[in-house]
C-alpha cells in the first residue's frame, strides 16, 4: 500500500525558512507514472497547490510562491522535500504532500499524507 | 491563474436527497477537472477525474459532468458518510487551482 508521511516543524518564526519532508513508501519516486506534489490548506485561502516534481520532467511552482519555494528529491531515501523561505503569518496552513498520477490525459492525486500543521509565530 | 468558482459554498440536505454542486472555470479548460471529498481532519480524497471519470472504489451514486467552463458533481442519494466538504480543481494548466469548496451538512 502506498503511504506518504510528512515530517517537519509545527511552529516556525516569521521570516524564517520552513523545511518539510515527505517520506514515500510502497512506490518509487523514480517511477515515471507519478509526480510528487505539495499542497497547503488554510482557513483563509483554502486549498493551494504549491508545486510538483516529476522524475522525467520539469519541476513546476505556483507563481504566487515561486521566488520563495524549492522542491527537491532524495531518491536514496525515497523522499521529497519542500523549502519555503521568508515565512509570514499568511503561510500558516496544513501542508500536504501528495502523489499525482498521470496517464493518457487522466490526472489525479491518489495518495496523500496526513498533513503537517505549520503555524508561523511573530 | 485559472479561477474556479464553486457554488454553493454550503448546503443542507437529508439522507436520500439528490445533491448537485457546480464549478465554473474562468476560461475554457476542456475536461481537465477533478472533484475531491474532504472530511474534517483528513486529507482530500479523489472522487472524479477528467470531468466525469469515477475513481476506483468510489460509489456509483457519485457522478459528474461538464466541459469547457461549467462542471457539476452530483450525489444521487446522499448517504450519512457523504456529509463532507467537496472541492473541484482544474489541472488544465499550471498552477493547478481549486474551487472554494462546498460543505454538505445534515439538514
Amino acid at each position: 500500500q502506498v503511504q506518504l508521511q510528512e515530517s517537519g516543524p509545527g511552529l516556525v518564526k516569521s521570516s524564517e525558512t520552513l523545511s518539510l519532508t515527505c517520506t514515500v513508501s510502497g512506490a518509487s519516486i523514480n517511477s515515471g507514472s507519478f509526480y510528487w506534489t505539495w499542497i497547503r490548506q488554510s482557513a483563509g485561502t483554502g486549498l493551494e497547490w504549491i508545486g510538483r516534481y516529476h522524475t522525467f520532467g520539469n519541476t513546476y511552482y505556483n507563481p504566487s510562491l515561486k521566488s520563495r519555494v524549492t522542491i527537491s528529491v532524495d531518491t536514496s531515501k525515497n523522499q521529497f522535500s519542500l523549502r519555503l523561505t521568508s515565512m509570514t503569518a499568511a503561510d500558516t496552513a496544513v501542508y500536504y504532500c501528495a502523489r499525482g498520477y498521470e496517464k493518457t490525459g487522466d490526472r489525479y492525486f491518489d495518495f496523500w499524507g496526513q498533513g503537517n500543521l505549520v503555524t508561523v509565530s511573530s | 491563474a485559472i479561477q474556479m468558482t464553486q457554488s454553493p459554498s454550503s448546503l443542507s440536505a437529508s439522507v436520500g436527497d439528490r445533491v448537485t454542486i457546480t464549478c465554473r472555470a474562468s476560461q475554457g479548460i476542456g475536461n481537465d477537472v477533478g472533484w475531491y471529498q474532504q472530511k474534517p481532519g483528513r486529507a482530500p480524497k479523489v472522487l472524479i477525474y477528467s470531468a466525469s471519470s469515477l475513481h476506483s472504489e468510489v460509489p456509483s451514486r457519485f457522478s459528474a459532468s461538464g466541459s469547457g467552463t461549467d462542471f457539476t458533481l452530483s450525489i444521487s442519494s446522499l448517504q450519512p458518510e457523504d456529509f463532507a466538504t467537496y472541492y473541484c480543481l482544474q489541472d488544465y494548466n499550471y498552477p493547478i487551482t481549486f474551487g472554494g469548496g462546498t460543505k454538505v451538512e445534515l439538514k
